[in-house]
């Protein structure tokens, strides 16, 4: 089976930097994901890890650690419009190509 | 506006009608998905084809029956549906490639009455 943990909720403040973090236990380790989602909208991709290490991509980066089934989300420079859930999505191994998501975790940026 | 289209943007219905979830993709991917969301709660994953042919069925009750009548075309036909079945319904699509993220559309918001 699958395990994805990640918070339920951040606040965090405008112009401040934010990091949401993501823990997995699965079934062997394919790719994890990161997915925005602002309220009654489509998930949209942000990130992807397969490999440990940093994958910076603008004012988001996403870090993976596969010894310790650890991800985290960066956001820098937070604007208003951060405000959203983010998904942590993993692929487990088996040859499925279908990632397992996790709860969200909702971040609410305040002025 | 995402590559995935679906319609309706919202829908009511009674617990006897009988509707369609409709969801295109243009982008060429062998793979589409339908998943149901709730409020506050992660996509779950309903079905899956590939190659225009249903692979995963994740123990979906029967009143629910999706169909894939060409590479571009999903659609989840309802019928008897109870108002726990209300909430968020997302296609998606992807290329099949493990290394590639899946596309959502902005979904179905469905309430049944």
């Amino acid at each position: 089976g699958q395990n994805i943990d990640q918070p339920t909720e951040m606040t965090a403040t405008e112009g401040a930097i934010v990091q949401i973090n993501c823990t997995y236990q699965t079934s062997g380790f394919n790719g994890l994901f990161w997915y925005q989602q602002h309220a009654g909208e489509a998930p949209t991709f942000l990130s992807y890890n397969v490999l440990d290490g940093l994958e910076e991509k603008g004012r988001f980066s996403s870090f993976l650690s596969r010894s310790k089934g650890y991800s985290y989300l960066l956001l820098k420079e937070l604007q208003m419009k951060d405000s959203a859930s983010y998904l942590c999505a993993v692929r487990g191994s088996g040859g499925s190509y279908i990632p397992t998501f996790g709860r969200g975790t909702s971040l609410i940026v305040h002025p | 506006d995402t590559e995935v289209t679906q319609t309706p943007k919202h829908l009511v219905m009674g617990m006897t009608n009988k509707k369609s979830l409709k969801c295109e993709q243009h982008m060429g991917h062998r793979a589409m998905y339908w998943y149901k969301q709730k409020a506050k709660k992660p996509p779950e994953l309903m079905f899956v084809y590939s190659y225009e042919k249903l692979s995963i069925n994740e123990s979906v009750p029967s009143r629910f029956s999706p169909e894939c009548p060409n590479s571009s075309l999903l659609n989840l036909h309802l019928h008897a549906l109870q108002p726990e079945d209300s909430a968020l319904y997302l296609c998606a699509s992807s290329t099949g490639d493990s290394n590639q993220p899946q596309h959502f559309g902005d979904g179905t918001r469905l309430s049944i009455l």
